[in-house]
């Protein structure tokens, strides 16, 4: 299992400003993924992040807007840049634990983002 | 591309009554996951389940995998205000490389 914590857990902030999310591990992962939720609506993933090298974006997702740290194999960050009211969401990061056929994911508790 | 259906979207029951949410799919899935999401959480791991036919059963919860392997349900036999929340199938494909596509959720109201 993995235990996941995020920071901030929840925020309000201006258009045009930015907002970076924190995920913390408590084991070392090779990759994380960043979901962006709308409240009581299904997951979509925003992008994978591996140690070492640059992060994968799913179709709608730009490196621009959404730019990725992932200094360790315990540690990443999101940022959601120049928000828009649009951006409101709550953001998830996660991991995946397990053989294959098997994965589990595991969830950090989210982060409630609020863009004015 | 892969998606995954859920029905209801939402449904909102009596304390003690049963239900059954569906999954739907065009696609062949390697496993079918269910998780469950309570507000102010991330989703939580019910049961994963990688055998077409496979029946699995968690306390009052029963879990299925069609036997083509496209499909599964949830059956909560007396239901309790406990199981409220967002329940999310979640399905991978048979590559290596593949990524867990979730559905679209149904969200679970149990009234006392």
């Amino acid at each position: 299992s993995a235990v996941i914590s995020q920071k901030p857990s929840r925020d309000i902030c201006q258009r045009g400003t930015s907002l970076t999310i924190q995920c913390q591990v408590d084991s070392q992962v090779t990759m994380m993924f960043w979901y962006r939720q709308q409240p009581g609506q299904s997951l979509t993933l925003i992008a994978t992040a591996n140690q070492g090298s640059e992060a994968t974006y799913e179709s709608g997702f730009v490196i621009d807007k959404f730019p990725i740290s992932r200094p360790n194999l315990t540690f990443s960050t999101l940022t959601v840049s120049n928000l828009s009211p649009e951006d409101s969401s709550i953001y998830l990061c996660s991991v995946e634990s397990g053989g294959w056929g098997t994965d589990t994911q595991y969830f950090g508790p989210g982060t409630r983002l609020t863009v004015l | 591309t892969q998606l995954l259906e859920q029905s209801p979207q939402f449904l909102s029951i009596q304390e003690g009554e049963n239900l059954t949410v569906y999954c739907n799919s065009s696609s062949v899935f390697s496993s079918l996951q269910w998780y469950r999401q309570e507000p102010g959480e991330g989703p939580v791991l019910l049961v994963t389940v990688v055998t077409g036919g496979e029946v699995k059963k968690l306390k009052r919860l029963t879990f299925q995998f069609g036997d083509a392997r496209k499909d599964s349900s949830l059956h909560i036999t007396a239901a309790q205000p406990g199981d409220t929340g967002l329940y999310l199938c979640a399905g991978r494909g048979y590559s290596s490389a593949s990524k867990i596509i979730f559905g679209s959720g149904t969200r679970l109201s149990i009234r006392p």
